[in-house]
């Protein structure tokens, strides 16, 4: 499987300022990534799709005003919390597929805490 | 429609006991993909295993045993002989064959005490 790493592990921000959190794919052409959310004790929920090289496809309710993703190369995304209030400090974790997998592979996650 | 459904929210059993998670699914595609993961208090997903449709054979992975049955849209998860380091939240996943997205369930918390 792919290896993923995403960048901060954790970041505490202040209310009003904008975050950037990085997934890169380290040994893994990623046509696809994915960003969830995920609050305490529950499931993942599906942000956006993005594909290299194409806007993301945001899913039903996530402003993508709000919710930037850049999707630039094969290795790296970006999502970037713009104007983070404290209903945006949650779990966001990365995911990515190659072309025609079947499989997602996971990031290990950033925990987001707006004050 | 899509969904996933994992009716146990939390388990708890002691080391060395047997201990199976249950995944009912719904869909209307012919072809699909069922997926288990596991969430460590880390938080980082681990792809444990990826069955498709098509395929009934149920699989082994040492202490780790999944049996797909399609007649009741179930792909339930065993842990044999449970250990310490198995307690996490397990998740399990559906996708269409043609439609890169994932339905998960809501999730069951494992804990093994020793």
């Amino acid at each position: 499987g792919a290896v993923v790493s995403q960048h901060p592990s954790r970041v505490i921000c202040k209310s009003g300022t904008s975050v950037k959190i990085e997934c890169r794919s380290l040994d893994f052409q990623a046509t696809t990534m994915f960003w969830y959310r995920q609050f305490p004790k529950q499931s993942l929920m599906l942000m956006a799709t993005s594909n290299e090289g194409s806007k993301a496809t945001y899913e039903q309710g996530v402003e993508k005003d709000k919710f930037l993703i850049n999707h630039a190369s094969l290795t790296l995304s970006t999502l970037t919390v713009t104007s983070a209030h404290p209903e945006d400090s949650s779990f966001y974790i990365c995911s990515v597929s190659g072309q025609g997998e079947d499989t997602q592979y996971f990031g290990p996650g950033t925990r987001l805490t707006v004050l | 429609a899509q969904k996933v459904t994992q009716a146990q929210t939390e388990i708890s059993v002691v080391e060395k006991e047997d201990v199976t998670l249950d995944c009912v699914y719904e869909t209307r595609d012919t072809t699909y993909y069922l997926f288990w993961y596991k969430q460590p208090p880390s938080g980082e997903l681990v792809f444990l295993i990826r069955r498709n449709s098509f395929d009934e054979q149920n699989e082994i992975s040492g202490r780790y045993s999944w049996n797909f049955q399609k007649s009741t849209s179930s792909f339930n998860f065993t842990i044999t002989a449970s250990q310490v380091v198995d307690s996490a939240v397990y998740f399990c996943a559906l996708r269409p064959y043609n439609f890169n997205k994932f339905y998960f369930g809501s999730g069951t918390k494992l804990n093994v005490k020793p």
